[in-house]
């Protein structure tokens, strides 16, 4: 695997479920993001994680709970969700402090929630 | 809080051809860092070309250049020889750089929607 994966590439749950999206890294990078995009909607910063340590919560609601075990995995655990938090979940990396901070996106996770 | 503004929600372009996307953006930093991505049907972001604002030049990428304007806080990509597979969502983003208090993330515009006419 190269890049950024994400797993499973598409899910779809009801409002009592609970789920987790998964994210890795292979670039060795020690920055973690995850993004929401909605349709018509700008993509949204939900949270950041810095050498695993959590540097932003973006106002996200509780039902939304990340986690980071490594610099090489990020979780989004899901419970309770909402019709409106349908959306396109898309993880990112980068190499805080490098040459070059890029940030480099995953292919996204496709959640519905009926 | 930082803004950054797409206001061709489309665009179209012929084959071979050359358009010209638009970005405006507001903030109150002297330095950051601007970026071009594109989001092909297939979903994978990609980072097409990246600016940084202490820099006076206009970065170039095979066939993207873009245009920096710092005082007018304008950051347009240029696609040059546009070609199928450019047809893609584009996104301009901003980020402020890294000071040591932690990563950040980056701030979207909402996307332009660019067609390849054959």
């Amino acid at each position: 695997e190269t890049g950024v994966t994400q797993t499973p590439r598409h899910l779809v749950m009801g409002m009592t479920n609970k789920k987790s999206l998964k994210c890795e890294q292979h670039l060795g990078h020690n920055a973690m993001y995850w993004y929401k995009q909605s349709a018509k909607k700008p993509l949204e910063l939900m949270f950041v994680y810095n050498f695993k340590e959590q540097t932003e919560n973006n106002s996200v609601p509780s039902r939304f709970s990340p986690e980071c075990p490594n610099s090489s995995h990020l979780f989004l655990h899901l419970h309770t969700l909402q019709p409106e938090d349908s959306a396109l979940y898309l993880c990112a990396s980068s190499q805080v402090g490098g040459a070059t901070d890029t940030q480099y996106f995953g292919p996204g996770t496709r959640l519905t929630v009926l | 809080a930082q803004t950054v503004t797409q206001s061709q929600p489309e665009m179209s372009v012929q084959e071979a051809e050359t358009v010209t996307l638009s970005c405006t953006y507001d903030t109150s930093e002297s330095d950051y860092y601007l970026f071009w991505y594109k989001q092909p049907p297939s979903r994978q972001m990609i980072l097409v070309i990246r600016q940084e604002a202490y820099k006076q030049q206009n970065a170039t990428e095979n066939r993207f250049s873009v245009n920096f304007q710092k005082a007018a806080k304008s950051f347009s990509l240029k696609i040059s020889d546009s070609q199928l597979g450019d047809a893609a969502m584009y996104f301009c983003a901003y980020r402020t750089p890294y000071s040591g208090g932690g990563a950040d993330g980056l701030t979207f515009g909402k996307g332009t929607h660019l067609i390849i006419q054959p």
